[in-house]
């Protein structure tokens, strides 16, 4: 049973850069896409961009042009940058796998990782 | 970010049938397979339904999926405590090329 596991830093100050990378165990990176989603305090899903095993990446329009999805298949891990954080970055990340067989949805899912965003 | 629109709140009374809907457009809901993800307090997401109508294993009967045209339903029958939960739709919009999600639905079991 495919496992992903999210890490890096709970706190990251404002205008600084948010880093975070999930690690893929029980199979292989490769032949899927793997996808960050947030969820703001009480908020819902906000999906923020996806990566084939590749290097093929798709991010969010409004989030465009500060996020960055990168991919080491050499360690079964897949990371999120997001640039010049504001507290509207503070949410739970998540990393989830995209099964893109036939259709294309998130079938499993990391635990999610807490970042606040403050000084 | 929610493009595809559900009621922010539902409740039932144990035993009873609840229904929560999700409706959306034609390049995500009417052109392609919606999902159902269930996300109990403090926990992620969980895939409850899968292209409109299937059950992953492990899933109970109580849950059910449709969909017609550009609007989908869950349905819960048999409600029961351990159903009080956040309620996503989700589908893959053509516009956009990457999925979406509906605001999430809290089922509240009385």
């Amino acid at each position: 049973q495919v496992q992903l596991q999210e890490s890096g830093p709970g706190l990251v100050k404002p205008s600084e850069t948010l880093s975070l990378t999930c690690t893929v165990s029980g199979g292989s990176i490769s032949n899927y896409y793997w996808s960050w989603i947030r969820q703001p305090p009480g908020k819902g899903l906000e999906w923020i961009g996806y990566i084939s095993h590749i290097g093929t990446t798709f991010y969010y329009p409004s989030l465009k042009s500060r996020v960055t999805i990168s991919v080491d298949t050499s360690k079964n891990q897949f990371s999120l940058k997001l640039t010049s954080v504001t507290a509207a970055d503070t949410a739970v990340y998540y990393c989830a796998r995209l099964d893109c067989g036939g259709d294309c949805y998130h079938d499993h899912w990391g635990q999610g990782s807490l970042v606040t965003v403050s000084s | 970010q929610s493009v595809l629109t559900q009621p922010p709140s539902a409740s039932g009374t144990p035993g009873q049938r609840v229904t929560i809907s999700c409706s959306g457009s034609r390049s995500n809901i009417g052109s392609n397979y919606v999902y159902w993800y269930q996300q109990l307090p403090g926990t992620a997401p969980k895939l409850l339904i899968y292209r409109n109508d299937q059950r992953p294993s492990g899933v109970p009967d109580r849950f059910s999926g449709s969909k017609s045209g550009t609007s989908t339903s869950l349905a819960i029958s048999g409600l029961r405590s351990e159903d009080e939960a956040d309620y996503y739709c989700a589908a893959w919009d053509d516009s956009l090329s990457g999925p979406i999600f509906g605001g999430g639905t809290k089922l509240t079991v009385l």
